[in-house]
């Protein structure tokens, strides 16, 4: 089945400064990649994602990267603001199937 | 719109004890999923429904778990005979298109 790494697993960045998160996955039938936002005990919350045939996906500070070629995607945040801190999660979709397998999660802490 | 919503959002159950936990998808939506976030990791998935069939069981970890949708809205996760290891946070997520899905605010559910 698919495996999905995902680092750092914890993240410090000082306000207005840019964040980068980064994951690899294993099965190469993956064709979908979202990302999720999750705060403490709330849900977690879909803010972008990008499907195999696209290398790059922006919605205003939040872009997305893949490499199909080296099996890993990545997350930047620019401008970062207090409101992000958070644990982001990536995901990896198996073209055979709908089911998330998901990373362990990265805790970025945005000071100020 | 209304999101995804789950009940009860806290539960506490004596080892074992059977509990039922509630999805209600976002309306319209075809695909619904559980998920089993353990404190500190990502969620696991557990299975998948579209309209009321179940296509996928493959995560749920024992026969003491249960997924319904008779109906092809509702979901009803049941466990029987609850364990300490069972003690999660219990997702529901659903999906109009192919592959985004949205969470509900999930069941915490605590096994004594």
């Amino acid at each position: 089945g698919e495996n999905v790494e995902q680092h750092p697993s914890t993240l410090s960045v000082q306000e207005g400064d840019s964040a980068v998160i980064k994951c690899t996955y294993s099965d190469s039938a993956s064709n979908y990649f979202p990302w999720y936002k999750q705060e403490l005990g709330k849900r977690p919350q879909l803010i972008i994602d990008i499907r195999s045939n696209v290398g790059e996906k922006k919605d205003q500070r939040i872009a997305v990267t893949l490499n199909k070629t080296a099996k890993h995607f990545s997350l930047h945040i620019t401008e970062t603001q207090p409101e992000d801190s958070a644990v982001y999660f990536c995901a990896a979709v198996t073209g055979g199937g709908n089911k998330l397998t998901f990373g362990t999660g990265t805790q970025l802490k945005v000071e100020l | 719109g209304a999101g995804v919503s789950q009940s009860p959002r806290y539960k506490v159950a004596k080892r074992g004890q059977d509990v039922a936990l509630r999805c209600d998808p976002i309306s319209g939506h075809v695909s619904l999923f559980w998920y089993q976030q353990a404190l500190g990791q990502g969620p696991e998935f557990l299975t998948y429904f579209q309209n009321e069939a179940q296509l996928d069981k493959s995560g749920l970890p024992s026969d003491r778990f249960f997924a319904e949708r008779p109906e092809g809205s509702v979901s009803t996760l049941k466990i029987q005979r609850t364990q300490q290891e069972d003690s999660a946070v219990y997702l529901c997520a659903s999906s109009l298109k192919a592959y985004e899905q949205y969470f509900g605010p999930g069941t915490r559910l605590t096994v004594t």
